[in-house]
């Protein structure tokens, strides 16, 4: 049961620099996320799409691009990466509606200099 | 907005002490609250779920109760085991418009030493 997929796991960037993060779910969820984890900050929400064909703004935002490129798949895209996004990046995915779980890849772990 | 207030850490117990970790929230409907957990180098893993007043959220020992009076979700645990030792975020989720987002506390570190 592979669940929510994130590649990669690992990344170094130099500022300046662009990278794409890509996720993908095999569970037939209609919203995928993503989010950011910083010590003593929890996550925090930067996208999401509640459903195929839709993409809104989360907390943090500013920096970010994402593509929902079909139902499995949403990728997040860093176009000129800053130090402040170094970071953890959490993609998850969910059913519909308030009470259902999200499921969380394994993350990326994002350095940049 | 919404929020989630929990305990901050690190907490560290003897292996079978008696778990605590407090959660309270700031919603404006009727949320769902979520205790998830993290284990080292790997993702958020749900532990148990509550989506309405009352409700009692369990799993593997866990339990955590949805007061609305008091607006908590305390997690609790009778006996912690070494293999419980990881990070845990109580979260919550607005009944309000289509916005699905969940709203984390910011973590509560657990080791438990044998």
């Amino acid at each position: 049961n592979a669940g929510v997929t994130q590649t990669p796991k690992f990344q170094v960037l130099k500022t300046g620099q662009s990278m794409t993060l890509q996720c993908a779910q095999d569970m037939n969820h209609n919203s995928m996320y993503w989010y950011r984890q910083d010590p003593g900050m929890g996550l925090r929400l930067i996208y999401y799409s509640a459903s195929e064909g839709t993409t809104d703004k989360g907390e943090v935002p500013n920096g970010y691009n994402v593509s929902r490129l079909n139902k499995r798949e949403f990728s997040l895209r860093l176009e000129s990466a800053a130090p402040s996004q170094t970071s953890v990046y959490f993609c998850a995915s969910s059913e519909q509606g308030t009470r259902q779980p999200q499921h969380f890849g394994d993350g990326t772990r994002l350095s940049i200099l | 907005g919404d929020s989630v207030t929990q305990m901050e850490g690190p907490v560290t117990l003897s292996e079978e002490a008696f778990l605590t970790i407090n959660c309270t929230y700031t919603a404006t409907g009727y949320p769902s609250l979520f205790w998830y957990v993290q284990y080292p180098g790997e993702g958020l893993q749900l532990l148990l779920k509550a989506t309405k007043a009352d409700d009692k959220g369990s799993n593997k020992g866990f339990e955590a109760t949805y007061r609305k009076e008091t607006t908590s979700f305390h997690l609790e645990k009778g006996s912690v085991q070494v293999s419980d030792s990881a990070v845990y975020f109580c979260a919550l989720s607005d009944s309000g418009g289509s916005n699905y987002k969940l709203t984390f506390g910011k973590g509560t570190l657990l080791t438990v030493n044998p």
